[in-house]
Parts: C-alpha cells; structure tokens; sequence
C-alpha cells in the first residue's frame, strides 16, 4: 500500500535551515504530485509548496518563495523540503502529501515532522 | 487567492445527531474542486470527500459532501463516537489551493 514516512523531529536556531525529507512507497512516484503543508502550534494547514518528480520544477506558495525549496531524489523516491532562514513562527508540524496535481486533494500524508524553532 | 471561511468554528453534539458543516469561498471554486478532511489530535488529515461530493476510499456513507459555486457543505448523518475531530475544507480549482480555517466537532 502506499505510504509516506518523514523524517524526525528537528530543533533549530533562529536564522539556521532544516530539511525534511518524506520517503513513499506502494506506488509509481513520477507521475504524482507531492506537496508539503504545514500546520502550526493550535491552527490550521497551509499549503507552502509542491513537485511533480517527472516535470522537476517546484512551485511555492507566495508566503515561502525564496525561503522554501522542495526537491526530489527519484532513485530513492524520496521527496525533500529545506526552509532556510528559520523564525520561531515557523515552529510547526511539516506533513508532506500526495496529490494527483497541482494544486489537487491530498489522498496520502506522512505522519508529520516536527520542527521547533528555539534560542 | 480563494479565501475559504468555516462555520461554524465549534460545533457541539452528541453522538447519533446530524452534522452539517459549511465552507465557503471568496470566489467561485473552478470545477466544485472541493475536499473536505478529518484530522484527530496528534494525527495527519484524512480525506473524506473530494469534487465536492465523492467520498474517499474507505469513507464510511455517513459522510456526505454537497455544494457548489462558493457554499458547499459537509454532512454527518449521524455522529460516531470517533467522528468527533476537526474538519477542514480545501479548494483546489485554482492554484494556490487553500485550506479553510477548521470546524471542531466536539462532545456535548
């Protein structure tokens, strides 16, 4: 079955990078489109960004652009996200999902990293 | 971008009640390209419906998804103990897709 499974919980400094990475398996990864959305302490899911591995270009919602990056590593089907420049508003748990485009519905989530932002 | 609004942002019910929650948008959603997810404490969302009205794999028939244009609505026909979680709408008929802000379902 298909399945997504991210990478463990990071505590960060403010100013610093972080990179999640979300394996899948179950399924053909080219043709699908991976997105990741994250959702602070208490609130709601906001989409930041997504990637069809066959085309291999990202797209980043206008509050991540210049500050997130999303990339791919077929061989391993493998999808990554690096936000750089790290606040403390960005504390949150960063899911990463599977679509059938951009934009699209989610119908597969990873479980969900954690990233604390922190002095 | 599409602007999506929930109400109500609590709803407070027993199990065995009827359910119906709305969302709606800023501007008309292209394609009644509308999902509705479920999401636990501690748990990534689950989709329940997508184009507005079909259910998802799995989905039980309890769950049902209506609307078009920008007020669309999911409803619960009646509350399992389990179904007791937060709701969220997304449009996805033009890019960015957006997320609503929840409706909480919670134990009377």
């Amino acid at each position: 079955q298909v399945q997504l499974v991210q990478s463990g919980a990071e505590v960060k400094k403010p100013g610093s990078s972080v990179k999640v990475s979300c394996k899948t398996s179950g399924d053909t990864f080219n043709v699908y489109a991976f997105s990741w959305v994250r959702q602070a302490p208490g609130q709601g899911l906001e989409w930041m960004g997504g990637i069809i591995p066959i085309y291999g270009t990202a797209i980043y919602a206008q509050n991540f652009q210049g500050r997130a990056t999303i990339t791919t590593d077929e061989s391993t089907s493998t999808v990554y996200m690096d936000l750089s420049s790290l606040r403390s508003e960005d504390t949150a748990v960063y899911f990463c999902a599977r679509g059938g485009g951009l934009p699209k519905f989610f119908d597969y989530w990873g479980q969900g990293t954690l990233v604390t932002v922190s002095s | 971008e599409i602007v999506l609004t929930q109400s109500p942002g609590t709803l407070s019910l027993s199990p065995g009640e009827r359910a119906t929650l709305s969302c709606r948008a800023s501007q008309s959603v292209s394609g009644d390209f509308l999902a509705w997810y479920q999401q636990k404490r501690g748990q990534a969302p689950r989709l329940l419906i997508y184009d507005a009205s079909s259910r998802a794999t799995g989905i039980p028939d309890r769950f049902s998804g209506s609307g078009s244009g920008t007020d669309f609505t999911l409803t619960i026909s009646r509350l399992e103990p389990e179904d007791f979680a937060v709701y969220y709408c997304q449009q996805y008929g033009r890019s960015p897709g957006t997320f609503g802000p929840g409706t909480k379902v919670d134990i009377k």
